[in-house]
């Protein structure tokens, strides 16, 4: 079982307007929580960290809050461009052991449309 | 440019063969990691190295395998490949371990590998 949901898994919005979206996380203990963009058949550019305790963080038009105690994050985009079109991927990252490997949602696909 | 290098960007091969996937981590990083992403999946953890040493092993088949250099850069085997291979296979690197709330993973451009 995933241990990291993102909804929806797919959304269309029109240029300009703003969106929200959702990631749902069972990994424990945590350690941090990113969010990527990965452009299709390239690889994931990250926009947010945010460690157990930061509520928010913005990068630009993009902003993403994490309530640790419900394990949920969101990102929000505001005034959505062309470019915004992509998948968003939500990774959570757990603390302790010799190694660090991250837990990947199955992303959000954005479309922007003019 | 994230500064990781991964190589080569496509291959195609046939079922039953062997590969090797190489990428450069950006300068000064000692940590690597690989992924693999189907088409229908999202990106899955593959294994991980750190300055060298095998740190963290997720979903990598037993006919897969990878190492990390001296000089840091990393090779993935997969050899007995199958039809379900076929995936972006990614390469990303970092300073340290990714629990520490500095570190930074960039992610390479990726390798698409066919199986026919």
């Amino acid at each position: 079982k995933n241990q990291v949901e993102q909804s929806p898994q797919s959304l269309i919005i029109l240029e300009g307007k703003n969106c929200t979206l959702q990631c749902n996380y069972t990994v424990s203990p945590f350690s941090n929580l990113r969010w990527y963009k990965q452009d299709t058949g390239r690889g994931p550019v990250s926009l947010t960290i945010m460690t157990f305790s930061e509520n928010t963080k913005s990068n630009g038009r993009y902003t993403a809050t994490l309530d640790a105690d419900t394990k949920q994050s969101s990102l929000h985009i505001t005034a959505s461009q062309l470019s915004d079109s992509a998948s968003y991927i939500c990774v959570v990252s757990a603390r302790g052991g010799s190694g660090y490997a991250l837990n990947f949602g199955k992303g959000t696909s954005l479309l922007v449309t003019p | 440019d994230s500064g990781v290098t991964q190589t080569p960007k496509h291959l195609i091969t046939a079922t039953g063969q062997r590969v090797t996937l190489r990428c450069s981590p950006r300068s000064g990083d000692l940590s690597v990691y690989w992924y693999q992403q189907s088409l229908d999946q999202g990106l899955q953890f593959l294994i991980q190295y750190y300055n060298g040493e095998e740190r963290a092993k997720g979903n990598i088949l037993e006919r897969f395998s990878a190492q990390q250099f001296p000089d840091l850069h990393s090779e993935l085997n997969l050899s007995s490949l199958e039809l379900g291979d076929s995936a972006l296979y990614f390469c990303a690197s970092s300073v340290g371990g990714l629990g520490v709330r500095s570190t930074e993973a960039f992610f390479g451009q990726g390798t698409r590998l066919t199986v026919v």
